[in-house]
């Protein structure tokens, strides 16, 4: 297992259109974040999943923002209607137990709306 | 609302010295701590944790130091190598939770 990977690294979309970011976790980790860090600012919580449930979604930065788990591995994280704000990377973390332990971060997907 | 800060953006040491990044929060209830490095174009790589049961904790030249009655913490690195040099940031949260808040992040540049 070679961490948590995300895909793609980088993303330039037009401003209006819908993005999708894919994050595979270490795969015995029962629990998977999302996370957003724009320049100059630590990473930003997002959401997170706990399996295939998603026990906090009150942080997602507004409707627009939505995130799956299904089946407990992969997760997606999409963005509809995008806008030129919505540039940041977005971080991908898993990790695993019952209680806070240190959460694997993956490369990040880098967001550029035009 | 800024709950976890680090107030040094940037810090420069000498190869073989003492490096400390400090971290000052703001909610006592906090119970869990982190420091992450991140290099550019990666994503942070955790780096220690301590429990507030805890005011020390160490592994290897790192150091973590916690004082809950001042809510701050602080990063020593003994002996700093350039190979450190890489953002570090502190993370707080609760061992019960999920989300951790971040710091705004230290540069350290550890010269030769």
């Amino acid at each position: 297992d070679t961490g948590v990977s995300q895909n793609p690294r980088h993303k330039i979309t037009k401003r209006g259109q819908n993005v999708t970011f894919r994050c595979d976790p270490i795969s015995e980790h029962n629990r998977l974040y999302w996370y957003r860090q724009t320049l100059g600012q630590g990473p930003e919580f997002l959401t997170y999943f706990q399996n295939e449930a998603q026990l906090e979604k009150s942080r997602l930065l507004s409707d627009r923002f939505s995130a799956e788990r299904p089946k407990g591995s992969f997760s997606t994280l999409e963005i509809q209607r995008t806008e030129q704000g919505d540039s940041a990377m977005y971080l991908c973390a898993s990790s695993w137990g019952a209680g806070q332990t240190e959460a694997f971060f993956g490369q990040g997907t880098r967001l550029t709306v035009v | 609302d800024q709950q976890v800060k680090q107030n040094s953006p940037s810090l420069s040491v000498q190869e073989g010295r003492i490096s400390i990044l400090n971290c000052d929060y703001t909610n006592s209830m906090f119970d869990y701590f982190l420091w992450y490095k991140k290099y550019p174009a990666e994503g942070p790589t955790f780096l220690i944790s301590i429990s507030s049961i805890k005011d020390k904790n160490e592994d290897g030249r790192f150091t973590v130091f916690l004082n809950k009655s001042a809510k701050h913490l602080s990063l020593h690195i003994v002996p700093s190598q350039p190979g450190d040099s890489a953002v570090y940031f502190c993370a707080a949260g609760y061992y019960s939770g999920y989300a951790l808040n971040f710091g705004k992040g230290t540069s350290l540049l550890v010269t030769p």
